[in-house]
């Protein structure tokens, strides 16, 4: 089945340091990936759309210049959480959809836990 | 919009016991649904999938059917083990060959007490 890569699992970094999340899809190309943020006890919260070779779709109220995403290939999507505060310690997800068929659905990738100290 | 409704939790069960988790939507079209499983510090993982009307979705003994009478895709296990304790979402998904975002539910947290 269709796989998704995400790593680091779990990052601690200094406030006011950048954090680079990868996801990359494994066996198949993803034209679209979705970044989501989950507060604790929470459902997912879309952040923004990653669009391959164009700009990431960002939801309202999320600040495009902090959560940098890029795209640049058919199988790797980075967010980059810039200039990171406390308040961004959260669990990020990223996901895809393998377009070949329907069978996949949407796949997600593992998780990121920020903790910004 | 898009929204999905989830039964809220927490749930707490015996094992062997009948489980029940309601979820209900609205949508435009014709979208796809889906069941997602959270272990503890995990990410999601698809747990069924129901992409039109009537079609049941079922895995690992949970089942859920595609209702669009009452827009609903209510899950359910006849038998639950200790080890399905976990947080159930319900998301919607746009329809087969689309790439729009899921929509998720608020997640129901399930203890399966031995």
């Amino acid at each position: 089945g269709a796989v998704v890569s995400q790593h680091p699992s779990r990052v601690i970094c200094k406030s006011g340091t950048s954090v680079k999340i990868e996801c990359r899809s494994l066996d198949f190309q993803a034209t679209t990936m979705f970044w989501y943020r989950q507060f604790p006890k929470q459902s997912l919260m879309l952040m923004a759309t990653s669009n391959e070779g164009s700009k990431a779709t960002y939801e309202q109220g999320v600040e495009k210049d902090k959560f940098l995403i890029n795209h640049a290939s058919l199988t790797l999507s980075t967010l980059t959480v810039t200039s990171a505060h406390p308040e961004d310690s959260s669990f990020y997800i990223c996901s895809a959809r393998d377009l070949r068929g329907q069978v996949y659905g949407y796949t997600f990738g593992s998780g990121t836990r920020l903790t910004v100290v | 919009g898009n929204s999905v409704t989830q039964m809220e939790g927490p749930v707490t069960l015996s094992e062997e016991a009948f489980l029940t988790i309601n979820c209900t939507y609205t949508a435009t079209g014709y979208p796809s649904l889906f069941w997602y499983v959270q272990y503890p510090g995990e990410g999601l993982q698809l747990l069924l999938k129901a992409t039109k009307a009537d079609d049941k979705g079922s895995n690992k003994g949970f089942e859920a059917t595609y209702r669009k009478e009452t827009t609903s895709f209510h899950l359910e296990k006849g038998s639950v083990q200790v080890s399905d304790s976990a947080v159930y979402f319900c998301a919607l998904g746009g329809a087969s060959g689309s790439a729009r975002q899921l929509t998720f539910g608020s997640g129901t947290q399930l203890t399966v007490l031995p």
